[in-house]
Formats: structure tokens, C-alpha cells, sequence
């Protein structure tokens, strides 16, 4: 079974601290994105990557960085935390060529406080 | 610019039939996706529509109009398990981006 896989289902982080937030997907698939969930907004995108070593910013990237060094892994950075960036942070992979839609990670749920 | 619209909350019966609806504005359309996500997990594929008319399967199925920028979600014989948020979402394909443009969600509780 496919499987996309977020380190931390729940994360607890100090306003100005530096929050790593990890992706792995086991599909090899080429595209990789970032969206955070709130309540009234929806699924809105921050940051997506084509394939290795590739970044476009999305929606809302403001605040926000990724890393995508391998394949498998995408990683979202909060540089500097901010009490506005408490929400639930999905993350979802795609093969290039296919027509489906994503495959979403479980969430991860960060307060900032 | 993109939007998509659809209710922010539905109530029916077990065992009724609910329909869905969704409309979207969009200037690279190439596709129309429903999701369903319970409470706190992770949105899953239900749909996909690319061309106008009904795809069907099993309880669910999913309507598209290009033309009118409609789509609905239909689901019959109702379950509990049904309650649930269905996020409707647009594939864009302006410039380089292949990205998917997500509604709000509708969120569906089934009472007994």
C-alpha cells in the first residue's frame, strides 16, 4: 500500500523557534507539496516540489521554506514560528505523469505558542 | 483568479441520498477531484473528472460540467461512516504548475 508519512502527528513549538516539519513517501513519486487546514480556508498550498532539488512557491509561502534533497523526503522549515502559523500541515505526493490526485500524509497538528 | 465554492455543512438521513454541489472558476482547468476526510486523517480520493458527464462507483458518484464550472458529489443509501468533510478540488494547469486548488470543504453529518 502506498504511503505517504509525516514524522510528528502533533508538535508543540515556542513563538521564534526553528520547526522542521518532515515528509517521506515510499512511491517514488516526482511531485511533492506542502498545504496547511484551517477551519473556514480549506486546504491552502505553501510550497511544492516538481522533483529533486526543486521548489516553487505556492499560495502562502511567506513564513515558510522547503528542502527537497532526495526523492523521497520534502521537508517544510517554519524559520522563525509565529502564533498565526498554528494549523494542520498536510502533506501530499503525486507521480508526474498520472491523472489521480495526491496521495495526503496523516497531518501534523502544530501549536505555536 | 481561481475559486471554488461549495456549502460549508449538510445534515441527512441514513439511508437518503445527498447531493453535493460545486461550482469553480478557474483559468487552466484540467480536472475535477472529490475528497473525503474524517475528522482529524488525512483527505482520500473518492473521484476524479476530466470530461463532462457521470462517473459512478458504487454508492458515490461525481457529476462535471465544464461549461457551467459545476460538478456535484452524490452519494446514495447513506452510512454513518458517511459523515464526513467532502473537499472538492480543481486541477490547474496555468504555466508550468500542475497543482490542485482546494474548496473549502463541506462538512456531512448523517444522523440515524
Amino acid at each position: 500500500d502506498v504511503k505517504v508519512t509525516q514524522s510528528s502527528r502533533y508538535l508543540v513549538k515556542r513563538t521564534g523557534e526553528k520547526v522542521f516539519l518532515e515528509c517521506v513517501q515510499d512511491m517514488d513519486h516526482e511531485n511533492m507539496f506542502w498545504y496547511r487546514q484551517d477551519p473556514g480556508l480549506g486546504l491552502r498550498l505553501i510550497y511544492f516540489s516538481y522533483d529533486v532539488k526543486m521548489k516553487e512557491k505556492g499560495d502562502i509561502p511567506e513564513g515558510y521554506s522547503v528542502s527537497r534533497e532526495k526523492k523521497e523526503r520534502f521537508s517544510l522549515i517554519l524559520e522563525s514560528a509565529s502564533t498565526n502559523q498554528t494549523s494542520m500541515y498536510l502533506c501530499a505526493s503525486r507521480r508526474r505523469d498520472s491523472k489521480y490526485g495526491y496521495t495526503f500524509g496523516s497531518g501534523t497538528r502544530l501549536t505555536v505558542v | 483568479g481561481q475559486n471554488i465554492d461549495q456549502p460549508t455543512e449538510m445534515t441527512a438521513t441514513e439511508g437518503a441520498i445527498v447531493q453535493i454541489n460545486c461550482t469553480y472558476q478557474t483559468s487552466g482547468f484540467n480536472g475535477l477531484f472529490w475528497y473525503q476526510q474524517h475528522a482529524g486523517e488525512a483527505p482520500t480520493f473518492l473521484s476524479y473528472n476530466v470530461l463532462d458527464g457521470l462517473e459512478e462507483k458504487g454508492r458515490f458518484s461525481s457529476f462535471l460540467s465544464r461549461s457551467k464550472g459545476y460538478s456535484y458529489l452524490l452519494l446514495k443509501e447513506l452510512q454513518m461512516k458517511d459523515s464526513a468533510s467532502y473537499l472538492c478540488a480543481v486541477r490547474d494547469l496555468r504555466g508550468a504548475t500542475n497543482k490542485l486548488i482546494f474548496g473549502t470543504g463541506t462538512l456531512l453529518a448523517v444522523q440515524p
